[in-house]
C-alpha cells in the first residue's frame, strides 16, 4: 500500500545532542510537511516543502531545519534539543495540482529529550 | 485569517450513544473541510471530507455536512463503540489563493466511549 513512514517510531536524545527524524512516502506527492504536536494540542506546522521549494513557518525556532533530498524523503533536524522540544513529530505529504489535495499522514515519531 | 473553532472537550458517552462534535469555521472563499481521527501514540487519519457546500462526508458510520450559511461542519454518529475513543480533529483547508493548501486545524476534542 502506498504510505507515508516515519522512522524511527520512538527517538530519546540528550539535551543538545542533534537528532534527525526521518519521512519517507511512496505516494509520489509533490509537497512535504512537517508537524509538531504536543500532549493534548493541535497539530503546529513547522515547515513543508512544495517540490524543492521550502516554506519556513513564521514562528518556527532556528533550532529546526529540514532536507529533502528527492521526492521520496524529508528530514527534520533539530541542532540542539531542548527540554521544550519533547513532542510526537507528524510528517505528511499532499498531491497539489490536479490531485485530492488532502493530507495524508505517517504515523508520527515520539521524540523524549533527557 | 482562517480559523476553526471546536468543541472542547473531553467528551465521555456510554457505548451505542450518539455523538455531535461541533465544528465552525472562518475561512474566506470556498474552503475543503476534514475531519481526522488520531488513535492513542498514532498519526492522523482522515475520517471523512467535504469539498463544498452542501457535501456530506461520511465514512465508518460518521457523517458531517458542509454548511455554509452556518459555517459549520458537525461531526455525527448514530451509535459509538469504544473503538471510536480518540481525538478528533476538525480542520480546513482555504481556497483563497497563496498558500492555500495549508491546513488549519481546530484544538481537537478527545472521545471516550466507555463500555
Amino acid at each position: 500500500d502506498a504510505m507515508v513512514i516515519q522512522n524511527p517510531r520512538y527517538q530519546v536524545t540528550q539535551f543538545g545532542k542533534p537528532v534527525t527524524l526521518s519521512c519517507s512516502q511512496t505516494l509520489n506527492h509533490n509537497v512535504m510537511y512537517w508537524y509538531q504536536q504536543k500532549s493534548s494540542q493541535a497539530p503546529k506546522l513547522l515547515f513543508h516543502y512544495y517540490d524543492k521549494d521550502f516554506n519556513n513557518e513564521a514562528d518556527t525556532p532556528d533550532n529546526f531545519q529540514s532536507r529533502r533530498p528527492n521526492t521520496s524523503f524529508c528530514f527534520l533536524d533539530i541542532r540542539s534539543p531542548g527540554l521544550g522540544d519533547a513532542a510526537m513529530y507528524l510528517c505528511a505529504t499532499s498531491r497539489e495540482s490536479g490531485g485530492s489535495n488532502e493530507q495524508f499522514f505517517g504515523p508520527g515519531t515520539r521524540l523524549t529529550v533527557l | 485569517g482562517d480559523s476553526v473553532t471546536q468543541m472542547e472537550g473531553p467528551v465521555t458517552l456510554s457505548e451505542e450513544a450518539f455523538l455531535t462534535i461541533n465544528c465552525t469555521y472562518t475561512a474566506t472563499g470556498y474552503p475543503s473541510l476534514f475531519w481526522y481521527v488520531q488513535y492513542p501514540g498514532e498519526g492522523l487519519q482522515l475520517l471523512l471530507k467535504a469539498t463544498k457546500a452542501d457535501d456530506k462526508g461520511s465514512n465508518k458510520g460518521f457523517e458531517a455536512t458542509y454548511r455554509k450559511e452556518t459555517t459549520s461542519f458537525h461531526l455525527e454518529k448514530g451509535s459509538v463503540q469504544v473503538s471510536d475513543s480518540a481525538v478528533y480533529f476538525c480542520a480546513l483547508r482555504g481556497n483563497s489563493g497563496g498558500s492555500n493548501y495549508k491546513l488549519t486545524f481546530g484544538k481537537g476534542t478527545l472521545l471516550t466511549v466507555n463500555p
